[in-house]
């Protein structure tokens, strides 16, 4: 089947713009993940949604970042006003809420602000 | 504040040998514990976890091994073969009465099988 996926695959944006990330889940999980990789650091955890639970923002940076998801399904994760060190690989994961605790990642969104 | 750490960025093995990939960790409430690969431009892959409850768990050339308390954590694989080449990460859950949950991940090992 198929596995979670993210769009664009890579991002160039000038300093100060606004940039939309986007992630599709596998069909069916109920949890959604964002983390993000910079260069050189381990996986960074920013936002988590649950259901219909309100979401765990306690990982995003500044007021900047947000995300949300509709439907239960897609999310997407804005960045305003891009700065210089937004500049990482962009990680969205998925998993069952109840069948284990594995999350299953797509492939990232490498993020460039110049 | 690093509450999960790799302390080797990274390490090279022969062909054939044991790798052991070393994990600590700082949080005691951390009930779970979980080892991805990742190869470049991909997103990491799940590879094994370990329940806070069990000091091992097996799955063919791979066992990780729980010393709760020493706070330490390897991956064993063997016999290494060359497509084990990629960077691994160590990742630790907070007990919850919620299931799933944010994962805290260390700054990874990356791992070169010489042939």
């Amino acid at each position: 089947g198929a596995g979670v996926s993210q769009s664009p695959s890579n991002k160039v944006t000038e300093k100060g713009k606004d940039v939309e990330l986007r992630c599709d889940p596998i069909s069916g999980h109920t949890a959604l993940y964002w983390y993000r990789q910079s260069l050189g650091q381990g996986l960074e955890f920013l936002i988590y949604f649950q259901g219909n639970s309100a979401p765990d923002k306690s990982g995003l940076p500044s007021d900047r970042f947000s995300a949300e998801r509709t439907g239960g399904s897609v999310s997407t994760l804005t960045i305003q006003r891009t700065q210089q060190e937004d500049s990482a690989v962009y990680l969205c994961a998925s998993s069952l809420s109840v069948a284990g605790y594995e999350q299953y990642f797509g492939p990232g969104t490498r993020l460039t602000v110049t | 504040d690093q509450q999960v750490k790799q302390n080797s960025p990274s390490l090279s093995v022969q062909e054939g040998r044991i790798s052991i990939l070393n994990c600590d960790y700082t949080n005691s409430m951390f009930d779970y514990f979980l080892w991805y690969k990742k190869y470049p431009a991909e997103g990491p892959t799940f590879l094994i976890s370990i329940s806070s409850i069990k000091d091992k768990n097996e799955d063919g050339r791979f066992t990780v091994f729980l010393n709760k308390s020493a706070k330490h954590l390897s991956l064993h694989i063997v016999p290494s073969q060359p497509g084990d080449s990629a960077v691994y990460f160590c990742a630790a859950k907070l007990r919850s009465n919620f299931g799933n949950e944010k994962l805290t991940f260390g700054t990874g090992t990356r791992l070169t099988i010489i042939p």
